[in-house]
């Protein structure tokens, strides 16, 4: 079945530097990519999306890139500060419906 | 506002007995999915809907069933309780736009512990 690989696991950066999650998709149809963010104890939210058709998106200082030959998608964030601490997941959703498939996390520690 | 929300943020259950949780939104969304959280696996998807008396099985929707018979809620049953089942729930909804998919709001989840 469709799967999403997330790496790393954990992830643990000094205030001010940049951070790279990397995820890879299975299913070749996955046209939408969305990002969500968890603090601890609340619910994910979306923090930025990128579609098939693009390559790359960016919103201030989170950014997300695509490459669907080799099926991976990965976020940036720079100058991460510490309330970019939290668990982050990618996800791949299939073409023409609605069901998201999602990584394992990526627990983001942003040291002061 | 509209929100959604998901009742009870807390329960505590034996195995083997029947447990249902709540999952109502405001928005009028169309879609809706049910999740659950675990240490190391991220967000699985159990079952999903695209409208009133559709229902789709996820990954993992063994033990557990739902039923839509309107727009606001989708309930989630587990049938007989097991201590694998012990997890945080997670209800989402969506809205429809053609074939786009769109950003799926979550409810505050419930920790469903099974003793």
């Amino acid at each position: 079945g469709e799967n999403v690989e997330q790496h790393p696991s954990t992830l643990s950066v000094q205030e001010g530097d940049s951070a790279v999650i990397k995820c890879t998709y299975s299913d070749s149809a996955s046209n939408y990519f969305p990002w969500y963010k968890q603090e601890l104890g609340k619910r994910p939210q979306l923090i930025i999306d990128i579609r098939s058709n693009v390559g790359e998106k960016k919103d201030q200082r989170i950014a997300v890139t695509l490459n669907k030959t080799a099926k991976h998608f990965s976020l940036h964030i720079t100058e991460t500060q510490p309330e970019d601490s939290a668990v982050y997941f990618c996800a791949a959703v299939e073409t023409g419906g609605f069901k998201t498939i999602f990584g394992a996390g990526t627990r983001l520690f942003v040291k002061a | 506002d509209a929100e959604i929300t998901q009742s009870p943020r807390h329960k505590i259950t034996e195995t083997g007995r029947q447990v249902t949780l709540a999952c109502h939104q405001t928005w009028n969304h169309n879609n809706m999915f049910w999740y659950r959280q675990d240490l190391g696996h991220g967000l699985r998807l159990i079952h999903y809907s695209y409208g009133v008396q559709d229902t789709n099985k996820g990954e993992v929707s063994d033990g557990y069933s739902v039923s839509r018979s309107n727009t606001e809620d989708l309930p989630l049953t587990l049938e007989s309780a097991a201590s694998s089942q012990t997890s945080v729930y997670f209800c989402a909804s969506s809205e429809e736009r053609g074939l786009s998919y769109n950003e799926q709001f979550f409810g505050p989840g419930t920790r469903l512990t099974v003793l």
